[in-house]
């Protein structure tokens, strides 16, 4: 079936830092990916997605290419700042053994950015 | 922006007690989901709902549990008799009419659930 897996955390890191967040998939057919972001206390916000092969999806500073060939959706920021202290989400939405589309999130991955 | 919203954000209840955690999705989606999160752990998929009916359900989502869609425009869920492991986030979340792969799904910033 289809799974996410995504690196574990915490991941600490400084201001400025580079970021990176691994994510690899498996699916049946071209799932979508995504990126969700959850801050403390809040509910789960898309951050970005990529629908086929080698789209990148970006947002807020952020990106991801979707690799088909290596089945990765890592989540990469060249500068970190505080305010990006969260738990981010992988997840892909593909099609089920039943013919219906869901997603399938990962465990999540605690980035605390220290000033 | 359009966006879901879900009440009550938190909610203390006795083991036993029958809860219903409401939502009301974007107004022009017409498939709708729950989620739920235990504290710590991974986003669970509990249930989604298209065209008044269950169109699919986890291995979670047991007879404990109903969904409704009481009107035009909420979206419920029950949960009859609480025990300890329902404590959890609930995410309620929807999605655009068509059912591509590509269909991001919107969620609520979600409902704690609190079982003592």
């Amino acid at each position: 079936g289809n799974s996410v897996t995504q690196m574990e955390g915490p991941v600490t890191l400084s201001e400025e830092a580079f970021l990176t967040i691994n994510c690899t998939y498996t699916a049946t057919g071209y799932p979508s990916l995504f990126w969700y972001v959850q801050y403390p206390g809040e509910g789960l916000q898309l951050l970005l997605k990529a629908t086929k092969a080698d789209d990148k999806g970006s947002n807020k500073g952020f990106e991801a290419t979707y690799r088909k060939e290596t089945t990765s959706f890592h989540l990469e920021k060249g500068s970190v700042q505080v305010s990006d202290s969260a738990v981010y989400f992988c997840a892909l939405r593909g099609v089920t053994t039943s013919g219906t589309y869901k997603y399938i999130f990962g465990t999540g991955t605690r980035l605390k950015v220290l000033a | 922006e359009p966006e879901v919203t879900q009440t009550p954000s938190h909610q203390v209840t006795q083991m036993g007690q029958e809860v219903i955690l409401r939502c009301v999705p974007i107004s022009n989606h017409l498939y709708f989901y729950w989620y739920r999160q235990i504290l710590g752990q991974k986003v669970e998929f509990l249930v989604s709902f298209y065209n008044n009916e269950i169109s699919e359900k986890s291995e979670i989502f047991d007879d404990q549990f109903s969904v409704e869609r009481p009107d035009g425009s909420n979206f419920t869920l029950k949960i009859r008799s609480t025990k300890l492991e329902d404590s959890a986030m609930y995410f309620c979340a929807s999605s655009e009419p068509t059912q591509g792969s590509g269909n991001t799904i919107y969620f609520g910033e979600g409902s704690w659930l609190t079982v003592v």
